[in-house]
């Protein structure tokens, strides 16, 4: 139990769908992340939100819309999905966004377009 | 252009030895560096961090070495267990937001 938790753990949903992933972290961190990993690819760094403001959106298509509502909670809302979008989407928190800081990652939500 | 390499084939050992992974990168000067375990399914979980101005950091059976010289580090793993068994991937910080880099993971087998 790392202190940040994903829903749901598994997606399946079809291009034209519209869904929501959560986290939550119960760290009482102030910097929360979303990161895509693809198989054999690094992790590939989505968004970053601190004290709920986004700072960072790595060139990400429109299709994935983060929500940060309070510093406790993120989501990832999808819609129209591309099938190379299935990967394992990570959600992640630190204390603040500055360097040095360990990243507490969740279990992961696996997402299969089809 | 900017590079972070660990190496993508699999790392076979039997129990008890030494597990050596490496990373290295280019065209970064990063102030830290940091090791995280992952297991298949799961999310990555947090190991070690050492800083530039670190030549060795120690916790249990694990070592890293960091030399900024060579731009690389060495993740040791000593008396290795099957249950070391995991994909360890390196990361580094790009720059002072807070932004961690990570490495593609090196997967390690320890065999009984």
């Amino acid at each position: 139990e790392t202190g940040v938790t994903q829903t749901p753990r598994h997606l399946v949903m079809g291009m034209t769908n519209k869904k929501s992933l959560k986290c939550e972290q119960h760290l009482g961190h102030n910097a929360m992340y979303w990161y895509k990993q693809s198989a054999k690819k690094p992790l590939e760094l989505m968004f970053v939100y601190s004290l709920e403001e986004r700072v960072e959106n790595n060139s990400v298509p429109s299709r994935f819309s983060p929500e940060c509502p309070n510093s406790s909670h993120l989501f990832l809302h999808l819609h129209t999905l591309q099938p190379e979008d299935s990967a394992l989407y990570l959600c992640a928190s630190s204390q603040d966004r500055v360097s040095g800081n360990t990243i507490y990652f969740g279990e992961g939500s696996w997402l299969t377009v089809v | 252009s900017q590079k972070i390499e660990q190496n993508s084939e699999a790392l076979n050992i039997q129990e008890g030895k030494t597990a050596t992974l490496t990373c290295n990168y280019t065209n970064y000067s990063p102030a830290y560096l940091q090791w995280y375990r992952q297991d298949p399914g799961r999310g990555p979980v947090f190991l070690l961090l050492i800083r530039e101005n670190e030549k060795e950091k120690r916790k249990e059976r694990l070592k890293v070495t960091f030399d900024t010289t060579l731009k690389q580090s060495l993740f040791h793993i000593t008396a290795s267990q099957p249950a070391d068994s995991a994909t360890y991937l390196c990361a580094l910080d790009g720059g002072n937001t807070g932004k961690l880099i990570f490495g593609q993971g090196t997967t390690l087998q320890v065999k009984p």
